[in-house]
């Protein structure tokens, strides 16, 4: 499969604790987006990197929430001191800097915060 | 706040029918368009975009219309089959952007 891939698909945690999702681009695809999503809405944007930069953060994205894409392939999106409010699918997205804007999406995480 | 928004949070269509899912934009400034489909506990997955300097476009067995003038964009889906059930989004990008923004959704349900 040379989709988008998400790990872990659920995460059950309790309030407080710490997670940590991670997401691997299709191949060769330099940009790379977190979104998140509640249900019965569409996605919103959380984050954007660039290669190994991140250049564009949502307001959604409090100081609990960090992200880091360090060689520019895989990137990691943790939750500090989680809380009831962030259980939700968290999607991570991938476009190619040659196929234009297109954004394909993996199958997300989905986080259940206790 | 700029948003894009559907008309119908919901449409019953018959399989074989024509399905038509509309979608509302309110920013001017924005130069691509998007239609993703969603099943449950699924990620969105791409169906047809569309950038502005265009108003028609046409993919296998679904067609995208935008009308600039009134910030309406279309999904068009022919002989609707029950696999096309799912919730579908339509999605914008302003110009220079990066970040899509999403609708509410718009849930197909197709019955045989």
């Amino acid at each position: 499969d040379t989709g988008v891939s998400q790990n872990p698909r659920h995460k059950i945690t309790k309030r407080g604790q710490n997670v940590t999702f991670r997401c691997d681009p299709i191949s060769e695809h330099n940009r790379l987006y977190w979104y998140r999503q509640t249900l019965g809405q569409g996605p919103e944007f959380l984050t954007y990197f660039q290669n190994e930069a991140q250049l564009e953060k949502s307001r959604l994205l409090s100081d609990r929430f960090s992200a880091e894409r360090p060689k520019g392939s895989f990137s990691t999106l943790e939750i500090q001191r989680t809380e009831q409010g962030d259980s939700a699918m968290y999607l991570c997205a991938s476009s190619s800097p040659w196929g234009g804007e297109t954004q394909y999406f993996g199958p997300g995480t989905r986080l259940l915060v206790l | 706040g700029e948003s894009v928004g559907l008309h119908l949070p919901t449409l019953s269509v018959q399989e074989g029918d024509n399905s038509i899912i509309n979608c509302a934009y309110s920013n001017s400034a924005s130069d691509y368009f998007i239609w993703y489909k969603q099943e449950s506990g699924k990620g969105p997955q791409f169906i047809i975009d569309i950038r502005s300097n265009m108003d028609k476009r046409q993919g296998q067995r679904v067609t995208v219309l935008l009308n600039k003038t009134v910030k309406h964009l279309s999904l068009q889906i022919a002989a609707t089959q029950p696999g096309d059930s799912a919730v579908y989004f339509c999605a914008e990008k302003v110009q220079a952007g990066t970040a899509l923004i999403f609708g509410k959704g718009t849930t197909l349900s197709v019955s045989s």
